[in-house]
């Protein structure tokens, strides 16, 4: 079946770091893939995605680049702030239209520290 | 357009209770999905609802159920209920463009049985 693997968090990293949150997939196919953001008390929101290989999927200074021969989707920003401390789920779906079944990584937890 | 709604934001109750939380997709979504999430857990999906009917479902006990109703609005409901049940739960309403799968999430339920 499908699955994707983050690294463990949590990070913590200073202001104005440079971020990066590995995320490796297994699927069949060409699968989407898909950064959600989940802020302290809050539900996940859509960070961004990417549909083919090659895409770059970015929004509010977070890129990730689909990687089809490493199978990967890392997750990067040039320079944090500590507004961006949450929670980072890398997802998947299948591509196969219609409903899809969402597989999601187990998070890791963001700490930007001042 | 509105987000995706949940109501209650919070709830207490107590083992042996039962309880029902409800979701408003965006408009113009017809499909929910439901979630449960825990510290140790992680995201775990519920069900999945289209059009009325369920088309998939997590590996949860028949404790947990759903329905929803023609304005696709969603109910899950969680009957005798256990400590290990406290947990975020999540409504995602679907889109389909193309052959993405996009989710949108709401808020969460933050149910905590005593």
């Amino acid at each position: 079946g499908n699955s994707v693997t983050q690294m463990e968090g949590p990070v913590t990293l200073s202001e104005e770091a440079f971020l990066t949150i590995n995320c490796t997939y297994t699927a069949t196919g060409y699968p989407s893939l898909f950064w959600y953001v989940q802020y302290p008390g809050e539900g996940l929101q859509l960070l961004l995605k990417a549909t083919k290989a090659d895409d770059k999927g970015s929004n509010k200074g977070f890129e990730a680049t689909y990687r089809k021969e490493t199978t990967s989707f890392h997750l990067e920003k040039g320079s944090v702030q500590v507004s961006d401390s949450a929670v980072y789920f890398c997802a998947l779906t299948p591509n196969s239209g219609g409903y899809q079944k969402v597989t999601f990584g187990t998070g890791t937890k963001l700490q930007v520290i001042p | 357009k509105a987000g995706v709604t949940q109501t209650p934001r919070y709830l207490i109750k107590t083992r042996g209770q039962q309880v029902t939380l409800s979701c408003s997709p965006i408009s113009g979504h017809r499909s929910v999905s439901w979630y449960q999430q825990t510290p140790g857990q992680g995201l775990q999906f519920l069900f999945e609802y289209f059009s009325e009917t369920q088309r998939n479902k997590g590996n949860f006990p028949g404790r947990f159920s759903g329905r929803q109703f023609s304005n696709s609005r969603s109910e899950m409901n969680v009957s005798t209920l256990e400590l290990g049940d406290s947990a975020l739960y999540l409504c995602a309403s679907s889109l389909v463009k193309g052959s993405t799968y996009e989710q949108y999430f709401g808020p969460g339920t933050r149910l905590t049985v005593t």
